[in-house]
């Protein structure tokens, strides 16, 4: 059974930057995308980006000039940065396998942006 | 950017009774389609994928149709366990994915 826990700062100050980090337990990183989505409370589902093991990313062009995707292979995990956050960008921040369709999901993590 | 939008809002269902739950896109995807169930507090599950492959352990009571612009997702016969909100997404034009707004099924 593939596992993905998300972890980081569950707060971060408006201008600053997100940090999470993926880990993936019960299966190998490697030959998959991999991809960060985002769900404001009470609303729907936003995808951030994907990512290939090999490094290959692609990014939603609504955050793109934000955002930065790295994977590790060596230790089975991959990230997210989201740079100069306000209070929109608070939200549960899922990590997920697949680049389309995705079949596993960690448990979400909420971030808040505030001062 | 391909616009999904879901119908109805909520759906009240009194168990047993069959669920249809509609999806509407605004270019064609051909089949590229996934649903979803979130439930309170939890992540997504994939149910769907390819309009119509029920996802690995997904029963027999959920299934998907519809090719294009038109996508169903239908439960045959609603369990408790099933009460809980649906979202459809796209994965034909990127970028980016998107997803519909959910359609929430509650109990009549």
């Amino acid at each position: 059974q593939v596992l993905l826990q998300e972890s980081g700062p569950g707060l971060v100050k408006p201008s600053e930057t997100l940090s999470l980090t993926c880990t993936v337990s019960g299966g190998s990183i490697s030959n998959y995308y991999w991809s960060w989505i985002r769900q404001p409370a009470g609303k729907g589902l936003e995808w951030i980006g994907r990512i290939y093991t090999s490094g290959s990313t692609y990014y939603n062009p609504s955050l793109k000039s934000r955002v930065t995707m790295s994977v590790d292979t060596s230790k089975n995990r991959f990230s997210l940065k989201l740079d100069s956050v306000t209070a929109a960008d608070t939200a549960v921040y899922y990590c997920a396998r697949g680049g389309a369709a995705l079949d596993y999901w960690g448990q979400g993590t909420l971030v808040t942006v505030s001062s | 950017e391909i616009v999904m939008t879901q119908s109805p809002a909520t759906l009240s269902v009194s168990p047993g009774e069959r669920a249809t739950l509609s999806c509407r896109a605004s270019q064609g995807l051909g089949s590229n389609l996934a649903w979803y169930q979130q439930k309170p507090g939890q992540a997504p599950r994939l149910l769907i994928y390819g309009a119509s492959t029920r996802a690995t352990g997904i029963p027999a009571r959920f299934s998907g149709s519809g090719s294009g612009t038109e996508f169903t997702l239908t439960i045959s016969s609603l369990q408790s366990e099933d009460f809980a909100v649906y979202y459809c997404q796209q994965y034909n034009n990127w970028p980016p994915w998107t997803f519909g707004q959910g359609t929430k099924v509650d109990i009549k």
